[in-house]
């Protein structure tokens, strides 16, 4: 058990739909990842948060969003969806977000868009 | 382009089979090299991380070697157990952490 805890593990939704996935890092942590996994493309990095505030984005689309709550967990909107957004959506943690720092990661989201 | 390119896609062996996967990346930049585990309907588990050519790491019968150009992950003598998909990541030069992956390897071991 890595310590992060992600809900819900399945989701299925339709097209044009808004759904939030939630996150909550391990205890202490205060970075948060949120990747994306498809069959064809691997993990892409999403967006990081450190302790609330956007770190850094990477190919995020914006119908995307995220935010870091003074608690510390962390939310992944994701709204219009399309069927290409079927996918695997971890989030990962770790202490300070800084360079070289491992990354412990959640057991993912399952996102099925019809 | 920041690319981390594994092989082969997949890999089987039969127990006791000691054999190596590979990732190469493109030179620029690198911080770091990671090792991850990924087993079905899981999050990938830290393995190893590698800072300069020359360097390597071990645990049990897993071994990363790191060069100027590529990674090697050796397994030695693996176990039914073992099987799962390894991931290969390279830290970029962005000041932050931002891994970037590769597609991986399916590693199945018949006993």
């Amino acid at each position: 058990d890595s310590g992060v805890t992600q809900t819900p593990k399945h989701l299925i939704t339709a097209t044009g739909q808004r759904v939030t996935l939630r996150c909550s890092p391990r205890s202490g942590d205060l970075s948060v990842y949120w990747y994306q996994q498809s069959l064809d493309q691997g993990l892409q990095f999403l967006i990081q948060y450190y302790n609330g505030e956007e770190r850094a984005k990477g190919n995020i689309l914006e119908r995307f969003s995220a935010q870091q709550f003074p608690d510390l967990h962390s939310e992944l909107n994701l709204s219009s969806l399309e069927l290409g957004d079927s996918a695997l959506y971890f989030c990962a943690s770790s202490a300070s977000g800084g360079m070289n720092e491992k990354l412990f990661f959640g057991s993912g989201t399952q996102l099925s868009v019809l | 382009e920041d690319q981390v390119t594994q092989s082969p896609e997949a890999l089987r062996l039969q127990e006791g089979e000691s054999s190596s996967l590979n990732c190469s990346y493109t030179v620029s930049g690198l911080r770091g090299l990671f090792w991850y585990r990924q087993d079905p309907g899981k999050g990938p588990e830290f393995l190893f991380t590698l800072y300069s050519a020359g360097e390597e790491k071990e645990k049990e019968r897993l071994k990363a070697t790191l060069t100027k150009k590529e990674s090697f992950l050796h397994i030695t003598a693996p176990k039914p157990e073992d099987s799962a998909t390894y991931l290969c990541a390279r830290s970029v030069n962005t000041g932050f952490q931002k891994l970037v992956f590769g597609t991986g390897t399916r590693l199945l071991v018949s006993p």
